[in-house]
């Protein structure tokens, strides 16, 4: 069973701090996308990564994709409460049973 | 462009009932994909429909069904509610294939007391 470990699981940081989570797991992925959830709402896009070592800027938010496209980590820098939401990495295993593969996600607050 | 519809947003039933949720994807998107989603085990994918068809499935009971209509907008069914079907239900579309990037809609969240 193909899985994506998400860590942590939960993050309640300050704002103006830094913070790294991470979408881990032992299967390759063709691709591996981002989405951020905030409460009521459903997930919504972030970035896609698709070459191992990408790394992809989106504002404050910089995504690595690993060079072996195992893993990515996505860091905030200096998070602002607008950034709170539940985190989801979703890999594409790209088979012949093509499916998204999801993390449980990362739950992060930032504290005014 | 509007985005994905879901109807109801909030549902209430009791164990033994059957529910059907509603989903209009965005205009133009042919897959539509249904994913449960629940604190303990995350998005967990149901079905994909593309095309009036379903494409894909993931690993649950019979109980769990699905249909698209021929102007894409999709309905799910759930027979013989369970306490534990009670979650928050996500329909997402895309242009291609779920795999492709997905659009959601803001979810059912389904009680089941």
């Amino acid at each position: 069973t193909q899985l994506l470990e998400q860590s942590p699981q939960f993050l309640s940081i300050q704002e103006g701090e830094n913070l790294t989570v991470y979408c881990n797991s032992s299967s390759v992925f063709s691709s591996l996308q981002w989405y951020r959830q905030e409460p009521g709402e459903g997930p919504v896009l972030l970035v896609t990564v698709v070459t191992g070592g990408e790394v992809k800027k989106l504002k404050r938010l910089t995504f690595q994709f690993g060079d072996a496209r195992k893993d990515s980590s996505l860091h905030i820098t200096a998070a602002q409460p607008g950034d709170t939401g539940l985190y989801l990495c979703a890999g594409n295993n790209a088979g012949n049973n093509r499916k998204l593969i999801w993390g449980l996600g990362t739950s992060l607050a930032v504290n005014p | 462009k509007a985005g994905v519809t879901q109807t109801p947003r909030y549902l209430i039933k009791t164990r033994g009932q059957q529910v059907t949720l509603s989903c209009s994807p965005i205009s133009g998107h042919r897959s539509v994909s249904w994913y449960q989603q629940t604190p303990g085990q995350g998005l967990q994918f149901l079905f994909e429909y593309f095309s009036e068809t379903q494409r894909n499935k993931g690993n649950f009971p019979g109980r769990f069904s699905g249909r698209q209509f021929s102007n894409s907008r999709s309905e799910m069914n759930v027979s013989t509610l369970e306490l534990g079907d009670s979650a928050l239900y996500l329909c997402a579309s895309s242009l291609g294939t779920h795999t492709d990037t997905q659009y959601f809609g803001p979810g059912t969240r389904l009680t089941v007391l």
